[in-house]
């Protein structure tokens, strides 16, 4: 089994619906990511958690909001979508110390129509 | 501030030719670097990673990058391309608090 999961792996929405997406993991890491891939513009940060009371914006957190519902699992919501959202998003996990490598879930591919 | 650049949007070789993708970094200290891959429809996939020690790190598929200080540059390099190779590479450095700073990526393209 995978060690970052994701779901859904793709979903079409429409504009001002709201939308969850959510990941598990089972590598024991402390530290999860959402971050979000356009083309041209690589991967950027939406919103990163070091434990389930520790949680903080990334780069580019507007229009998103998250939830660490326990130490395994990490959920991003998008309150009300937007065509501009449309985008592929990754969950990742990392652990305190070492050298910063961090594993990376499948991804979600999201439409907002 | 902190950023990485990758110069090369598309690369297209041929099978059994060498591979070089360039990555350069701006960073007020040593970063600690990665290369991670991103074939169609998958995810990220760790290839290798500097953090300190030998310049020239040793990853996984055949893979290596030499860290160079005085460029400021971090570049993957394989000595035989294989089809399989054809993927998205994605250059990273850690800017701290494990965060991770991605370059644009480079889409490489593998002619039989």
């Amino acid at each position: 089994d995978a060690d970052v999961t994701q779901t859904p792996r793709n979903r079409i929405t429409k504009t001002g619906k709201r939308i969850m997406l959510e990941c598990s993991q089972t590598k024991g890491h402390d530290r999860m990511y959402w971050y979000r891939q356009d083309p041209g513009l690589g991967l950027r940060l939406i919103y990163y958690s070091f434990d389930v009371k520790d949680i903080n914006k990334g780069e580019i957190s507007d229009g998103y909001s998250v939830s660490r519902q326990a130490q395994a699992k990490f959920s991003l919501s998008l309150e009300s979508a937007i065509p501009n959202q449309t985008a592929l998003y990754f969950c990742a996990t990392g652990r305190e110390g070492g050298t910063d490598t961090q594993y990376f879930g499948p991804g979600t591919r999201l439409t907002v129509l | 501030a902190q950023s990485v650049t990758q110069p090369d949007i598309h690369i297209t070789v041929s099978e059994g030719a060498s591979l070089e993708l360039r990555c350069n970094y701006s960073y007020g200290a040593t970063p600690y670097l990665f290369w991670y891959v991103q074939s169609p429809g998958q995810g990220l996939q760790l290839l290798l990673k500097y953090f300190s020690g030998d310049t020239l790190v040793q990853g996984i598929k055949g893979f290596e990058a030499e860290f160079k200080r005085s460029q400021s540059s971090f570049n993957l390099r394989k000595p035989s391309v294989h089809w399989s190779d054809a993927a998205e590479y994605f250059c990273a450095l850690s800017g701290g608090y494990n965060k991770l700073i991605f370059g644009a990526g480079t889409r490489l393209a593998v002619h039989p």
